[in-house]
């Protein structure tokens, strides 16, 4: 399984864009990048998922590198309720209905 | 839409004893996942089932095995509970094998303490 590196903590002012990197330099042609993100007490719960080209969704923007060896998980704004623990995940496009690997993530720390 | 829900939400048992952690998946959801996380790490991957058989398997002893129901619903077994089972046991639903919309989506967990 292709593995993912991520900072252990980030810091962000609330109301200020936050960007969250992510390594994954041994990452193959099928794979897709997913994030996830824990909030406190929770299950993960998904947040984005991109192949190639930027994506954009309601929650964040993912932006991925065009040698796709890393990625960044853009909140535009960071609110309280973001602080949370962030997963970046690969997943094979032949396996997208199996198992999530997790790493150890970035928990994001939101100040007011 | 009640989302993934698990039961119960917490849990204390006895070194030796056996458990039985219960998941009911999201509406419309085939697929159900099982993880095991301890406390400061991720999630890891036990086992996933659709069609009411076990499709893949994480590095976890015969100890963990599971059970889907024709309702789509999952359970977890727990033999011969270790101290070193206390965890987060999270369930995640998702849609299909081999489909591309594959998000997947969690239960809030059952917090197993093995005493």
């Amino acid at each position: 399984d292709a593995k993912t590196t991520q900072p252990n903590s980030m810091e962000s002012n609330e109301e200020e864009p936050v960007h969250l990197p992510c390594n994954h330099s041994t990452i193959s042609g099928t794979d897709y990048i997913h994030w996830y993100r824990q909030l406190p007490s929770q299950g993960p719960e998904y947040v984005i998922h991109g192949l190639t080209s930027n994506v954009n969704n309601r929650m964040a923007s993912l932006a991925i590198a065009e040698d796709r060896k890393s990625s960044t998980l853009i909140l535009h704004r960071a609110t309280l309720r973001d602080a949370a623990v962030y997963y970046c995940i690969l997943r094979d496009v032949w396996n997208q209905g199996g198992k999530l690997i997790f790493g150890q993530g970035t928990e994001l720390s939101v100040k007011p | 839409d009640a989302g993934v829900t698990q039961s119960p939400t917490h849990l204390i048992k006895t070194r030796g004893q056996q458990v039985t952690l219960r998941c009911s998946p999201k509406s419309g959801h085939d697929t159900v996942s099982w993880y095991q996380q301890a406390l400061g790490q991720g999630p890891q991957f036990i086992f996933q089932y659709y069609e009411e058989e076990e499709r893949q398997r994480g590095n976890f002893p015969d100890r963990f095995s599971g059970h889907q129901f024709p309702n789509y619903s999952s359970e977890l077994n727990v033999n011969a509970l270790l101290l070193g089972d206390s965890a987060l046991y999270l369930c995640a639903s998702s849609l299909g094998q081999g489909t591309l919309n594959t998000e997947a989506f969690f239960g809030q967990g059952t917090r197993l303490t093995v005493v």
